[in-house]
């Protein structure tokens, strides 16, 4: 029972243009929301996040969007870079904090075209 | 810093032997956990300690996983006996600040069953 669900599992996009990565939940107990980024042969780290009293979140090139009616969040990336190909993983908790586990997607790969 | 240190970093076993990850994480962390990647379910969180305690064990998969933090700088994943389904990259994550977003993996361990 995947409660966090990643339907795309890939995605390519051109340099310069806009990359946009999608992710459901299930849980209504989810209240924190984040965004990892993987690349090959490293572990994940951590890219942004959000708190549900939020609809959205800004970090430089990179925005998540919340839309908790619909139990759907979203990463944008704009400008999308060559740099920027990797798996993205969105993950869930009922809490920020570590004392509330992490609920992990199956991940996105991301290539970037230049 | 080191980061997070995991070894090995890459296992090939044969079905039915005991298998021994190990992790040490960022020195002063005081949460430590174990997560599995695979394709079809990503990234799942299998076991959790704090200050060397298990906290939540409910994603260890069967009895055949076994996990141990004998102290705050060392902790050891166990599978016995394995087998072909076991395959996948194990990560282990470190944090202090209590904050899922804190959570700094090691690069993992690719192990694959025979």
């Amino acid at each position: 029972d995947q409660q966090v669900k990643q339907n795309s599992p890939s995605l390519s996009v051109q340099e310069g243009r806009i990359s946009i990565l999608n992710c459901d939940y299930t849980n209504s107990m989810f209240d924190y929301f984040l965004w990892y980024k993987k690349y090959p042969a490293e572990g994940p780290t951590f890219l942004i996040s959000i708190s549900s009293i939020k609809d959205k979140n800004e970090d430089g090139r990179f925005t998540v969007f919340l839309n908790k009616s619909a139990k759907h969040l979203s990463l944008h990336i704009v400008p999308s870079q060559p740099g920027d190909s990797a798996v993205y993983f969105c993950a869930a908790s009922a809490s920020r904090s570590s004392g509330d586990k992490l609920t992990f997607g199956t991940g996105t790969r991301l290539a970037v075209r230049p | 810093d080191a980061g997070v240190i995991q070894s090995p970093r890459h296992e090939v076993t044969e079905m039915g032997q005991e298998v021994t990850l190990r992790c040490k994480p960022i020195s002063g962390h005081d949460y430590l956990f174990w997560y599995r990647q695979t394709m079809m379910r990503g990234l799942e969180l299998l076991i959790y300690f704090n200050n060397n305690v298990p906290i939540d064990d409910s994603g260890m998969p069967e009895d055949r996983f076994s996990a141990k933090m004998p102290n705050a700088s060392f902790s050891t994943l166990k599978i016995q006996p394995s087998e072909p389904r076991d395959s996948a990259v194990y990560f282990c994550a470190s944090t202090y600040l209590a904050r899922t977003d804190t959570q700094y993996f090691g690069p993992g361990t690719r192990l694959t069953v025979l």
